[in-house]
């Protein structure tokens, strides 16, 4: 039973075009994320919700919009893809929005989309 | 500078080895430190998170230095299976929820 689930898992699209993935927690979890993860593998936070509430707004183009109808979903649309949009995007949720000393705060990935951009 | 550096690797060690990974932060803000483990081709899972007074689990130790803004972790008798990719990660206490991840640290354990 995936504890976070997100679909497409693989995705080959030719530029120009429009493309979502989706995202589903079943943790219960108040804040849901979006990361990429690029060719260097670099993992950089792109947003996060809160309760439906956007909290992170990383410099991401515009053309990546996220969606959250509720707080087990969490869904992301880009517009007009390019050839650098190609990556791994994660989705993750944890139970709280933030950590402190000592706080066990886990943040739990879905298994990425792989996003080919041709 | 980046925000979390790590040694890229990769690190390739015989079963049975004691390997070390370390990681440097530049924000002296920073709150919450964890190393995290990636397979090839999966999503990142947390391995343990690291505490100021250092702490242990199993064959896994990691180690803070808030003074030199340093994180460790030692990986004792290696097995075939911990070969992956640990991350460094990151949170600085005044961004809330962003968490910064370092490159990672391949580590590849042979027979």
């Amino acid at each position: 039973d995936t504890a976070v689930s997100q679909t497409p898992k693989y995705l080959v699209t030719q530029m120009g075009n429009d493309k979502s993935i989706k995202c589903e927690q079943n943790l219960g979890h108040d804040t849901m994320y979006w990361y990429k993860q690029d060719s260097k593998k670099f993992l950089k936070i792109m947003f996060s919700y809160n309760n439906k509430e956007l909290i992170i707004n990383e410099t991401v183009p515009n053309r990546f919009s996220p969606k959250s109808p509720d707080k087990a979903h969490l869904n992301l649309h880009i517009n007009s893809l390019e050839l650098g949009d190609s990556a791994v995007y994660f989705c993750a949720s944890s139970q709280e929005s933030s950590w402190g000393v000592g706080n066990r705060n886990t943040i739990y990935f879905g298994e990425g989309s792989w996003l080919t951009v041709v | 500078r980046k925000e979390v550096e790590q040694d890229p690797g990769p690190f390739n060690v015989p079963e049975g080895a004691t390997v070390a990974f370390n990681c440097t932060y530049s924000n002296s803000a920073s709150q919450s430190f964890f190393w995290y483990r990636q397979d090839c081709r999966k999503e990142p899972k947390l391995l343990m998170s690291v505490y100021s007074s250092g702490n242990e689990d199993g064959r896994f130790t990691a180690q803070l230095n808030r003074a030199s803004q340093y994180i460790s972790l030692l990986i004792r008798d290696s097995k075939l299976s911990d070969s992956a990719t640990y991350l460094c990660v990151v949170n600085l206490y005044n961004q809330g929820g962003k968490l910064i991840f370092g490159q990672g640290t391949e580590l590849s354990v042979k027979p």
